[in-house]
């Protein structure tokens, strides 16, 4: 069964102060792992896809990472508008599914 | 540039009523999919579907009911409503079936209280 564990469940950070957020997977046959950032009250909003071990993807103060068994969410400098949950999730091939797993999210607030 | 759109936003029920949550999306995306996101779960799938006129069921798909009979809509239907189904759902589309991955849409979010 796949399961997705994301770390911490909470962050609170100052502005300015850079940090990472992991996400540790197992699954069989990953197709691909992905980020998204969740506002309160919204829907997930996709951030980055990864496919394989040694991938890296930059947006503005993020940046992801992936390992065999796990993910980073790197930021950098963060601003207060960078608070927000962030999901992790894993696809792997079920008979033509294209479901993701979703791990629980970290809840990130960066304050001024 | 309407993307996926879902109704209603809140909606409460008594238990063993019957209701119809909606999904409208108008980007022509092949694949739709409901989740219902719980504290502390995460996103589970509920049904999904590769395209119009086929659908299956996902992780958690006891008690709802979907069909497909357009690209654009994706109703979810709840048959006779319970408490264990208090939660948020989500309506998420994308391009592609099985072959690759575009990245997921999401709409809003229906929040859903049975009582």
């Amino acid at each position: 069964e796949d399961q997705v564990t994301q770390s911490p469940e909470a962050l609170r950070l100052q502005e300015g102060e850079s940090s990472s957020l992991n996400c540790s997977y197992t699954v069989s046959g990953l197709r691909g792992l992905f980020w998204y950032r969740q506002d309160p009250g919204k829907g997930p909003e996709f951030l980055f896809t990864l496919y394989s071990a040694g991938e890296e993807k930059e947006k503005e103060r993020l940046k992801a990472t992936l390992t065999k068994k796990e993910s980073f969410l790197h930021i950098t400098a963060p601003k207060p508008e960078d608070s927000a949950t962030y999901l992790c999730a894993v696809q792997a091939p079920r008979a033509g599914r294209r479901a993701l797993t979703f791990g629980s999210g970290t809840r990130l607030q960066v304050q001024p | 540039n309407a993307g996926v759109t879902q109704t209603p936003k809140f909606q409460v029920l008594k238990t063993g009523q019957s209701m119809t949550l909606q999904c409208a999306q108008d980007m022509n995306h092949e694949y739709m999919s409901w989740y219902r996101q719980d504290p502390g779960m995460g996103l589970r799938l509920i049904h999904y579907s590769v395209g119009a006129g086929i659908t299956d069921q996902g992780e958690v798909p006891n008690g709802y009911n979907v069909s497909r009979s357009t690209t654009e809509d994706f109703p979810l239907r709840l048959l006779s409503a319970a408490p264990s189904q208090t939660s948020v759902y989500f309506c998420a589309s994308s391009r592609g079936s099985t072959k690759s991955y575009y990245g997921y849409t999401f709409g809003s979010g229906t929040r859903l209280t049975v009582v």
